[in-house]
């Protein structure tokens, strides 16, 4: 398995603008996670799913972020419209309940927001 | 409230030196507490989980252990290589029915010195 893969890998919009961020979690995965990392916050929970459900999205910022997940094999974050508070890097995770839940994490989209 | 807090927040070491990195945490119910290394533009990976009946948990030059009395964890780092050099992040999981909470620590951020 290629691993969690996150598209693009960077992404420099300008204030106002909507944002997609994508994922693909490892197939087989039941758990998949969406995290924002800024040097100042760290690691920050953002939404998780199971089985394509959202169960926890109480670490999503404001009404301007939304998660879907359409199916297993794939997953958005959508900003819109974004601020350049939202600069941060964006960690795609999957998970599955028979591996202790260890989270694989992608390599991470760098979102610069001017 | 359920927390985890790292310390140190950050460490320099020489090259071959051992170090040691601390996690302490109020969570419940406790699932399981995993350490998880963050090199530099990569998301974390996981380097071993510890169960509530576990002590010790070796993985190379890697040793965790778990006093689940204390709720305490620490990480041992033997003849520290320059690779070494990272953020260390503690996260514990709580679960409850079939979902699960994650709590991240603020991570320790290591670096090694030749």
């Amino acid at each position: 398995d290629a691993g969690v893969i996150q598209s693009p890998r960077h992404e420099v919009t300008e204030m106002g603008q909507e944002v997609t961020l994508r994922c693909k979690p490892i197939s087989g995965h039941d758990y998949l996670f969406w995290y924002r990392q800024t040097m100042m916050r760290g690691l920050e929970l953002l939404i998780y799913f199971n089985n394509n459900v959202p169960i926890d999205d109480s670490g999503m910022p404001e009404d301007r972020f939304s998660a879907k997940m359409p199916n297993a094999s794939f997953s958005t974050l959508k900003i819109q419209p974004s601020e350049p508070r939202d600069s941060a890097v964006y960690f795609c995770a999957s998970s599955a309940r028979t591996s202790g839940n260890e989270q694989f994490f992608g390599p991470g989209t760098r979102l610069t927001v001017l | 409230k359920n927390q985890v807090e790292q310390s140190p927040q950050s460490l320099i070491i020489l090259e071959g030196k051992n170090c040691t990195l601390q996690c302490n945490y109020t969570v419940s119910p406790f699932s399981n507490l995993r350490w998880y290394k963050q090199d530099t533009g990569r998301g974390p990976v996981s380097l071993t989980i510890m169960t509530f009946s576990e002590n010790t948990k070796s993985n190379g030059r890697y040793t965790a252990t778990l006093d689940a009395d204390t709720k305490q964890s620490s990480l041992h780092i033997t003849a520290s290589q320059l690779s070494d050099s990272a953020s260390y992040i503690c996260v514990v999981s709580a679960t409850r029915d079939s979902n699960y909470q994650l709590i991240w620590g603020a991570g320790t951020k290591l670096i090694i010195k030749p």
